[in-house]
């Protein structure tokens, strides 16, 4: 079945550090979404990514999906305490199948 | 507020129980998602639901079941409940499908004993 792979699993970076969480596939993907889950919460959705080599800026938050549509990376400018989280990607693995990554958990020391 | 609602918030059960899991989809979404999060881990996908048709099957175990009833709103079904189950467990809507975005309840927190 579709394998998402994320890495790194962890990182702890001093705020006002850059991040990058990247986002891998076996297979070539029709879209990706990114969710991010703080803490003690419920996962929430950040974008959707659906052309090859697309970009996307969400302020402090870039998105890019590779131009083989196998893989993708979130990268976070200058880092806040208030990103503290876990990154999910997330795809689809079959009809109407939205698998998960494993994840990167990001911890923000200030 | 994601507009998704799950009750109960928490659960204390036994081994070999039964619970059920309820889960209220936004207003207008028809499409129901069962995830399942255990300590540390991602989240693994269980089973979607359709207006009132099952979809999508992930690694559900067998005695583990759900529906969709008319009014959309669904229940995840547990039985004979091991300590391995104990997880959180996430419900999530969308307006139909898996190429839009997901909006997730706060859990069902269960704790088998």
């Amino acid at each position: 079945g579709q394998q998402v792979m994320q890495i790194p699993q962890y990182q702890h970076v001093q705020e006002g550090e850059d991040f990058t969480t990247y986002c891998n596939s076996s297979t070539t993907l029709s879209n990706i979404q990114w969710y991010k889950q703080r803490p003690g919460g419920h996962p929430v959705f950040l974008i959707q990514l659906v052309k090859s080599g697309e970009v996307k800026k969400q302020k402090r938050l870039t998105f890019q999906f590779g131009e083989a549509k196998k893989n993708s990376s979130l990268h976070i400018t200058a880092t806040q305490t208030t990103d503290v989280g876990t990154y999910f990607c997330a795809v689809e693995a079959g009809f109407q199948k939205l698998v998960f990554g494993t994840g990167t958990r990001l911890l923000v020391s200030p | 507020d994601s507009g998704v609602t799950q009750t109960p918030k928490h659960l204390i059960t036994a081994t070999g129980q039964r619970v059920t899991l309820r889960c209220s989809p936004r207003s207008g979404d028809l499409s129901v998602y069962w995830y399942q999060q255990s300590l540390d881990q991602g989240l693994q996908f269980l089973i979607q639901y359709y207006n009132g048709e099952e979809r999508a099957k992930g690694n559900i175990l067998e005695r583990f079941s759900a529906q969709q009833f008319p009014d959309l709103h669904s229940e995840l079904n547990l039985s004979s409940l091991e300590l391995g189950d104990s997880a959180l467990y996430f419900c999530a809507s969308s307006v139909s499908g898996a190429n839009e975005k997901l909006f997730f309840g706060s859990g069902t927190q269960l704790s088998v004993l």
